[in-house]
């Protein structure tokens, strides 16, 4: 069956550094990869999305990689502050055809002043 | 900035009851979700439709669940029968996929409690 996973840890560093999510599939072809972030007791809120024929995306402090041949993406956050401190969850297309997205668990990740 | 609204934002019903969430996508979009998230876990799909019917459903949306359209804002969701495993946030959610953008704007949620 499909499956996403993301570092079940939570990802704590240091403000400044770059923080790296990391974001596995099996069993998909998915023909886009998207990233959205979500803060507790909120709705998710979009981020970055990157399609099968594309090797990287950036949106100012975001990057996001994703290698169909691995099934990973990466998603960066350079110069990480402690704003950025939510959950960061990778959603997959269902690969149906139709409009289902598949997500994953999240990865936490806290940013330290 | 054009957002999606749901109302109630909190619902506690007693087992059995039928419930109505409501949902306003945004108002140029022609794609619409539901998903649900029990505390604690995944944000797991429920449902997209489009054109006035169902694009496709998972395995949990099963017949104790329904959605319409019933005017040119509005978007529910049904649960016929709530089972206190039903208790958990659900997330409206809608994208303008005509313009080739898969992104979707989410709602801020309702918080169904089913005691």
């Amino acid at each position: 069956s499909q499956k996403i996973e993301q570092n079940s840890e939570a990802l704590n560093i240091q403000e400044g550094k770059t923080a790296t999510l990391t974001c596995n599939y099996t069993n998909y072809s998915p023909a886009y990869l998207q990233w959205y972030r979500q803060d507790p007791g909120r709705g998710p809120v979009f981020l970055l999305l990157i399609r099968e024929n594309e090797k990287e995306k950036r949106k100012e402090r975001l990057k996001v990689t994703f290698d169909t041949t691995l099934k990973q993406s990466l998603f960066h956050i350079t110069a990480s502050q402690p704003a950025d401190s939510a959950t960061y969850l990778c959603a997959l297309d269902g690969g149906t055809g139709g409009f289902k997205t598949i997500f994953g668990a999240g990865t936490r990740l806290f940013v330290k002043a | 900035e054009p957002e999606v609204t749901q109302t109630p934002s909190h619902q506690v019903t007693q087992m059995g009851q039928e419930v109505i969430l409501r949902c306003v996508p945004i108002s140029n979009h022609l794609y619409f979700y539901w998903y649900r998230q029990i505390l604690g876990q995944k944000v797991e799909f429920l449902v997209s439709f489009y054109n006035n019917e169902i694009s496709e459903k998972s395995e949990i949306f099963d017949d104790q669940f329904s959605v319409e359209r019933p005017d040119g804002s509005n978007f529910t969701l049904k649960i016929r029968s709530t089972k206190l495993e039903d208790s958990a946030m659900y997330f409206c959610a809608s994208s303008d996929v005509t313009s080739g953008v898969y992104e979707q704007y989410f709602g801020p949620g309702t918080r169904l409690t089913v005691t």
